[in-house]
């Protein structure tokens, strides 16, 4: 099958330093795409989405970037934070299937 | 606190053994999904229902179960319980099915 990131990849920021989180798709017929934030004991809490038709979405201190060429998604958090510590989730929809990659662990150093 | 409800948050039970989780979707959701979550691992899919009838199956084990109820709440059933099986189970629920994924605190069933 597709499959979404499947490796857990760890990445150590300083704290107040800006973020890029990748994730890789193979799905060419994904349209909806999403990143979640998942802390220890915790169940995946959302943080941005995206259409296939946009390639650029941005929220508080997130921006989510999406180059359908490639199928690459990333995530940019800005003056990441201590509390950002946690797993960060891509995940692909199409045709009413949702995947989830691995996941990538985020550590904030102070 | 995203809406979903799961429970029990935590149990413990004996290999052979059968279990019940519980979920209670957001108001108004009529997709619930299951996920089973190792650790370390990524999120695995187990099924999906949509308004009381299965969707999707995922990478669901012949010894477990699910069902959507008319009120919309669904249950996981685990059966035959091997060590194997110790893993976060979350529920998760959708208005429709092509939408954001809304996920409950999870279930941690640890089999011994």
């Amino acid at each position: 099958g597709e499959n979404v990131g499947l490796h857990l990849p760890t990445l150590s920021v300083q704290e107040g330093d800006n973020s890029i989180i990748n994730c890789a798709y193979s799905n060419s017929a994904s349209d909806y795409f999403i990143w979640y934030k998942q802390e220890s004991g915790k169940g995946p809490q959302f943080i941005i989405d995206i259409r296939s038709n946009m390639d650029k979405r941005q929220g508080q201190r997130v921006t989510v970037l999406l180059n359908k060429t490639v199928k690459h998604l990333s995530l940019q958090i800005a003056a990441t934070q201590p509390g950002d510590s946690a797993v960060y989730f891509c995940a692909e929809g199409a045709n009413n299937d949702m995947r989830f990659g691995a996941g990538t662990r985020l550590t904030v150093k102070p | 606190d995203s809406g979903v409800t799961q429970t029990p948050k935590h149990l413990i039970t004996a290999t052979g053994q059968r279990v019940t989780l519980r979920c209670s979707p957001r108001s108004g959701d009529l997709s619930v999904y299951w996920y089973q979550q190792s650790l370390d691992q990524g999120l695995q899919f187990l099924i999906q229902y949509y308004n009381g009838e299965e969707r999707a199956k995922g990478n669901i084990l012949e010894r477990f179960s699910a069902q959507q109820f008319p009120d919309l709440h669904s249950e996981l059933n685990l059966s035959s319980l091997e060590l194997g099986d110790s893993a976060l189970y979350f529920c998760a629920s959708s208005v429709a099915g092509r939408d954001t994924i809304y996920f409950g605190e999870g279930s941690w069933l640890t089999v011994v």
